[in-house]
């Protein structure tokens, strides 16, 4: 399984709405990340994961709050966004050298 | 500062005109470069990593090459469904990729 796999793909959210993302991987990699995407635009980082424990945090608003309940999964929780917050969410895995890097289709969020 | 360029930003095509897409990085420590393909709306798909200076990977219509400033990507022959972006991205060594800003490439029958 060479995949990653995001859910749901589309998702429409009001402004006190919470809501989560959900990540998964089988490959066996053991770093996971949550990547932010507006248009036109190259992904930017927002969190990185490694070995399950929280490595990275680009200096995200506290309305994101990652989870990675294992080594497979990875969640992200969203809480009071702004409309300014809606962009592609992209979740991605690698080994923890970087080796590998993959990228799962995204999550398509919109923030009315 | 790591940084890394991709040029041109847009590049129009004939069906069959070969063409290479560049991408010029200044790291501290080259642990990788990758080149992945993105269509609208979706997440990038890898194609190629590239180790070394003289390393070269194809795959169909595709060939990365890398030197130690920087990487092409060759398109020979395109077709139209190659028509997408095209994101180079450095690894530095600290799970972070450092993208460039892409090439959008149109490729017209």
């Amino acid at each position: 399984d060479t995949e990653v796999t995001q859910t749901p793909k589309h998702l429409v959210m009001g402004m006190t709405n919470k809501k989560s993302l959900k990540c998964e991987q089988h490959m066996g990699h053991r770093a996971m990340y949550w990547y932010k995407q507006k248009a036109k635009k190259p992904p930017e980082l927002m969190f990185v994961y490694s070995y399950e424990k929280l490595s990275i945090n680009e200096s995200v608003p506290s309305r994101f709050s990652p989870e990675c309940p294992n080594s497979s999964l990875l969640n992200l929780h969203l809480h009071a966004l702004q409309p300014e917050d809606s962009a592609l969410y992209l979740c991605a895995s690698s080994q923890p050298t970087g080796d590998g890097y993959t990228f799962g289709s995204g999550t398509r969020l919109t923030v009315v | 500062e790591d940084q890394v360029t991709q040029s041109p930003e847009a590049l129009r095509l004939q069906e069959g005109e070969s063409s290479s897409l560049n991408c010029s990085y200044t790291v501290s420590g080259l642990r990788g470069l990758f080149w992945y393909r993105q269509d609208p709306g979706k997440g990038p798909e890898f194609l190629f990593t590239l180790y070394s200076a003289g390393e070269e990977k194809e795959k169909e219509r595709l060939k990365a090459t890398l030197t130690k400033k920087e990487s092409f990507l060759h398109i020979t022959a395109p077709k139209p469904e190659d028509s997408a972006t095209y994101l180079c991205a450095v690894n530095t060594g600290f799970q972070k990729l450092v993208f460039g800003t892409g090439t959008r490439l149109l490729v017209s029958p």
